[in-house]
């Protein structure tokens, strides 16, 4: 099945500063998902993106779909404390009828440094 | 968006006995839910897709026989893990969709943690 590796694992990062992360796929996906997990909660999504070379944002979020299908990448300009927690990335592939198939990277742990 | 409500928090059971989680929709007339689990420190996983008044689709790797889905209202899914066993202590998540669409808005639930002794 696919493989997903999403990188960094986790990261510090001063308040104000910019945030990149992303994941590759080895097979193609059709549709790339960005969630974000506060401890203890279930994921909020931020992002999907539907199109090769896609380019969405959502506030201070910009995500992009890679021109080869096979990756994504996630950026968060001027971080803010609230910011902390984990991101995952999500895949989906052609699939065709029947079940979605989504696979989920393993996360990015953020921390902000005030 | 949806307020999405998830009973019990959490629940601990014995080996081999079966527990039951609901999942409603407090606000929100949902045909579609979503059901993931989620591994201590580790990533999410899609179990499978609730449809109401429908059987559940779900993913591969997923045992229908052990993860029991009904959805037999519009605001109101449930999710029983049938003779639990330890390596189904798990967080497990329900969402729903504007759309029912996985792709579209979702709203979370804040998640079940099942521990099975």
């Amino acid at each position: 099945g696919q493989q997903l590796n999403q990188s960094p694992q986790s990261m510090f990062i001063q308040e104000g500063e910019d945030v990149s992360m992303n994941c590759t796929s080895s097979s193609i996906f059709n549709t790339w998902l960005w969630y974000k997990q506060d401890p203890g909660e279930g994921p909020v999504l931020l992002i999907a993106l539907y199109k090769a070379g896609e380019l969405t944002s959502n506030g201070r979020l910009t995500a992009q779909f890679g021109i080869t299908r096979k990756d994504s990448f996630l950026n968060i300009s001027a971080s803010i404390p609230s910011d902390v927690g984990i991101y995952f990335c999500a895949g989906q592939p052609n699939s065709g009828a029947g079940s979605y198939q989504l696979t989920f990277g393993k996360g990015t742990k953020l921390s902000v440094i005030p | 968006g949806a307020v999405v409500s998830q009973h019990p928090s959490w629940v601990i059971c014995k080996s081999g006995t079966s527990v039951k989680i609901e999942c409603r929709s407090l606000d929100f007339q949902a045909t579609t839910m979503f059901w993931y689990r989620q591994f201590p420190k580790q990533s999410l996983m899609l179990m499978a897709t609730s449809n109401e008044g429908s059987k559940a689709t779900y993913e591969q790797g997923v045992e229908k026989d052990k993860f029991l889905i009904n959805h037999a209202s519009l605001t109101l899914s449930t999710l029983t893990v049938t003779s639990a066993h330890p390596e189904d202590s798990s967080f497990y998540i329900c969402s729903v969709g504007n759309s029912g669409a996985l792709t579209d808005t979702q709203y979370f639930g804040p998640g079940t943690r099942l521990t099975v002794l």
